[in-house]
């Protein structure tokens, strides 16, 4: 399979906690996406590692990126209620394929 | 820019009739996808047009078919309808040769067959 896999598939934590969700996946990759989905909502593109950085960083949102064990985490700070959705890993592995989605991770944050 | 917009947004069949669903992508996007998400499973990919030809497909059964328009608008058509079909479909688009690059979704199309 070239999806990624999010851990953990839910997670609820306290308003201005802060939540760690990660990403495993199986081959090489030109870069990894990560995505929020609103229930019932598309998708929102939230940032795109490449596979020559470690880590990226947009507002409140850190990314890291450990190709040598394919793997990523999507950190956000402070949480909000507002933050409470899906969030999905893409592994991009070339040109020619699709991005593929796994099942997300379900963020609850309560107020 | 407007964004990428889907038609219908809610959509009831009976079991055997034929649905189809629309979807316009962002100008200058060349590439569209369909993704589908049934409830409790992720995103499931469907079809990757681009150009006006089917570049990949998943790993779905022949009835659920698509074209793409010269205006690189999109449509799904999904025939004898069964009731797992029922899902939400998401249509998403990125510009041409730019794989490397975020893509960009609709609210998508609710499918309920009854």
């Amino acid at each position: 399979s070239q999806q990624g896999e999010e851990d953990p598939q839910a997670l609820s934590i306290q308003e201005g906690e802060n939540a760690t969700m990660n990403c495993s996946y199986k081959t090489s990759i030109n870069n990894l996406q990560w995505y929020r989905q609103n229930s019932g909502r598309g998708l929102v593109h939230l940032i795109l590692i490449r596979s020559n950085e470690r880590e990226k960083h947009s507002g409140r949102l850190r990314v890291t990126l450990d190709t040598s064990k394919k793997s990523s985490s999507l950190l956000i700070t402070a949480s909000r209620a507002a933050d409470t959705a899906s969030y999905f890993c893409a592994p991009d592995f070339s040109g020619n394929t699709p991005l593929v989605f796994g099942k997300g991770t379900r963020l609850s944050v309560i107020a | 820019e407007a964004g990428v917009t889907q038609s219908p947004t809610h959509l009831i069949k009976t079991r055997g009739q034929q649905a189809t669903l629309r979807c316009s992508p962002i100008s200058g996007h060349t590439s569209v996808y369909w993704y589908q998400q049934a409830l409790g499973l992720g995103l499931q990919f469907l079809l990757w047009y681009d150009e006006g030809e089917e570049r990949n497909r998943g790993n779905f059964p022949p009835r659920f078919s698509g074209r793409q328009f010269p205006n690189y608008s999109s449509e799904l058509n999904v025939n004898a309808l069964e009731l797992e079909d029922s899902a939400l479909y998401l249509c998403a688009s990125r510009p041409r040769g730019s794989y490397n690059s975020p893509l960009h979704f609709g609210n998508g199309t609710r499918l309920t067959v009854t």
